[in-house]
């Protein structure tokens, strides 16, 4: 029944090693979102994909780079994570049908840990 | 631009106790507002949303929230606190347009704790 899956849970990569963070859907949803989240904070949005087209954020680090090969799938690329991008990486969806909207939904979550 | 704020980082109530979080929020236009928790290395799960419809919102688990436009609140309640409920609760904001509804803007989280 897991709609927003996310794999891994947990990562621990090495400082400067490039990580990827995956998602997929069920939901056939054609919005997909990235958030981080660090430690006793909100989660922030760094960018989201509306079908095919990409949105970054205005302050989104250039170090972020994501792709969407399909609908289900969509990663999050960290081309070299430092101390500072330790977080939880939450994926989300929402299906936007002009006047037909649905509030998002989140995946569980990676955890990224950079030693 | 939106902004979201939550009197209040932690709170804590006895169980059966009622539940009150607080969230006032900044939008140069109209909003959806939404109440999400997150149990510790879990995901966000949405409690509620409020959507312009109904201002007095019921959501999962017996949890309601009452939109107040004159006040820019959004407070969630609970009657009677439960063991279960002890978690983070996020208020989020979003722009009613097309695209916007999975684009939050969250406040900093209100930790809820619940003694026996």
């Amino acid at each position: 029944d897991a709609m927003v899956i996310q794999n891994p849970r947990y990562q621990v990569t090495q400082f400067g090693k490039p990580v990827t963070l995956s998602c997929s859907q069920t939901l056939n949803h054609n919005v997909m979102y990235w958030y981080q989240q660090k430690s006793s904070q909100a989660p922030k949005l760094l960018f989201h994909y509306y079908d095919k087209d990409f949105n970054n954020e205005a302050d989104t680090p250039d170090n972020f780079q994501s792709r969407r090969p399909n609908t289900s799938f969509c990663f999050l690329d960290i081309r070299s994570p430092g101390l500072g991008d330790a977080a939880m990486y939450l994926c989300a969806t929402s299906r936007d049908r002009g006047h037909q909207n649905t509030e998002a939904f989140f995946g569980q979550g990676t955890r990224l840990t950079v030693v | 631009a939106q902004s979201v704020t939550q009197l209040g980082s932690h709170v804590s109530v006895s169980e059966g106790a009622l539940v009150l979080l607080r969230c006032n929020y900044s939008s140069s236009v109209p909003p959806y507002l939404f109440w999400y928790v997150q149990y510790p290395n879990q995901g966000l799960q949405l409690l509620l949303k409020y959507t312009s419809a109904a201002t007095l919102v019921k959501g999962i688990n017996g949890f309601e929230a009452e939109f107040k436009k004159s006040e820019t609140s959004f407070h969630l309640t609970k009657p009677s606190a439960h063991m279960s409920d002890a978690a983070e609760y996020f208020c989020a904001v979003s722009e009613m347009r097309r695209t916007s509804y999975g684009k939050l803007t969250f406040g900093q989280g209100t930790i809820l704790t619940v003694h026996p």
